[in-house]
């Protein structure tokens, strides 16, 4: 079993739907990120988060430590929202330990 | 400037060549990473520089050689490489220490023939 689980695998939403990836992770840590990836590699970080929530325009990123678990949420889903979210923890000896990753895609 | 600049884009490179990745931050971070990403699956930690000094090697073979130059630079030096070391290699830099948010660059697309 993965130290950090993601769900779904793959997502296909229309566009102005509400979108949600979850990750749910097993061992302790200090921090967690969600990172974009959109085709052509470079990676975005989108937000980390130790706790509670935080928003950025249409993303709003939520963590309970207690039930180790975060979810990203997309509001207004667009077109160019469509890549792939990574969920990654910092956990032990201050590694990142990637989730597989969610494929979003978003149809106009 | 939040940004991470990588050279080459891309790489196409022979068995037998030797090649140089070159990664350049200017944020002031003094930690420096090298990941290497294979089709769909997420990024691995191959190296970690802290204060320009190595502090983790993810037991990497040693035809990759990391170089850290100076605290804006991080180099991947590339020898006698195998088929299966096609990937994209990216790189990170964060504060230290390694657990604080770090910074992408777009990624060198390295093809070995």
């Amino acid at each position: 079993k993965n130290e950090v689980e993601q769900s779904p695998q793959n997502l296909t939403a229309q566009e102005g739907e509400f979108i949600t990836i979850n990750c749910s992770y097993s061992v302790g840590i200090s921090a967690l990120h969600w990172l974009q990836q959109h085709p052509g590699g470079g990676i975005v970080s989108l937000f980390m988060l130790s706790s509670g929530k935080k928003k950025h325009g249409r993303l709003i990123a939520t963590i309970n430590i207690q039930e180790k678990h975060s979810s990203l949420h997309i509001t207004a889903s667009h077109p160019r929202d469509s890549a792939v979210y990574i969920c990654a923890v910092i956990s032990s000896g201050s590694r990142l330990t990637f989730g597989e990753g969610t494929q979003l895609t978003v149809n106009p | 400037d939040t940004e991470v600049t990588q050279t080459p884009k891309h790489l196409v490179m022979g068995m037998t060549n030797k090649k140089s990745l070159k990664c350049e931050q200017h944020m002031g971070h003094r930690a420096m990473y090298w990941y290497k990403q294979k089709a769909k699956k997420p990024p691995e930690l191959m190296f970690v520089y802290s204060y320009e000094k190595l502090s983790i090697n993810e037991s990497v073979p040693s035809r990759f050689s990391p170089e850290c130059p100076n605290s804006s630079l991080l180099n991947l030096h590339l020898h006698a490489l195998q088929p299966e070391d096609s990937a994209l290699y990216l790189c990170a830099s964060s504060q230290p220490p390694q657990g604080r948010e770090q910074y992408f660059g777009p990624g060198t697309r390295l093809t070995v023939t």
